[in-house]
């Protein structure tokens, strides 16, 4: 099975911060990579799918990079309604896997 | 507008068994494979498992295997999803879920959700 490795598990940052959560695989999975949010009593939400390509309606502060191995989540202008947690997930094989999850808070 | 509609989730005992549906709209629901996510309370989101647009190919975490088994009517646009020999550590959400394509398996689509309580 593929383990996906999130780090880091929480960050709190100030409104209008950048900030980076990076995921790894523990094997290539190319660019088979999905990070969603999801928010306290809710479904998750796709953000961006194949490691970077943003889903329609989500703004343009949040970005994806990566292939292979390692891949990052940015949210560039952190703002209020991020608030959230986020998780990826590797869509290459079954079985699929989330990793564990980044809570984001305001400071 | 795709809608995935969750029910049958309640509380069980150790040991029991409980079935679980996702009741589909909005697209065409034998073209796309489905699956269900599961998420215990505080924790983060765990794939259970997949089936094909048309049944042929099963898929599940180790975690379930040979205890849960997933079935679909495409007749009745459904997704089932049978729970046997339940654990307390099965106590979850399960979310329905869908992918964006029929050749991809990141999930563009979610249900609200079913809850899922397994104690005596």
């Amino acid at each position: 099975d593929i383990q996906m490795t999130q780090s880091p598990s929480s960050v709190s940052a100030s409104v209008g911060d950048r900030i980076t959560i990076t995921c790894r695989a523990s094997q290539g999975i190319t660019t088979w990579l999905a990070w969603y949010q999801q928010k306290p009593g809710k479904a998750p939400k796709l953000l961006i799918s194949a490691a970077s390509s943003l889903q329609s309606g989500v703004p343009s502060r949040f970005s994806g990079t990566g292939s292979g191995t390692d891949f990052t989540l940015t949210i560039s202008g952190l703002q209020p309604e991020d608030v959230a947690t986020y998780y990826c997930q590797q869509a290459n094989r079954f079985p699929l896997t989330f990793g564990g999850g980044t809570k984001v808070e305001i400071k | 507008e795709v809608q995935l509609l969750e029910s049958g989730g309640g509380l069980v005992q150790p040991g029991g068994s409980l079935r679980i549906s996702c009741a589909a709209s909005g697209f065409s629901f034998s073209t796309y494979a489905m699956n269900w996510v599961r998420q215990a309370p505080g924790k983060g989101l765990e794939w259970v498992s997949g089936i094909s647009n048309r049944g042929g190919s099963t898929y599940y975490a180790d975690s379930v295997k040979g205890r849960f088994t997933i079935s679909r009517d495409n007749a009745k646009n459904t997704v089932y999803l049978q729970l046997n020999s339940l654990r307390a550590e099965d106590t979850a959400v399960f979310y329905c879920a869908r992918a964006s394509t029929v050749t991809t398996f990141h999930f563009e689509f979610w249900g609200q959700g079913t809850l899922v309580t397994v104690s005596s």
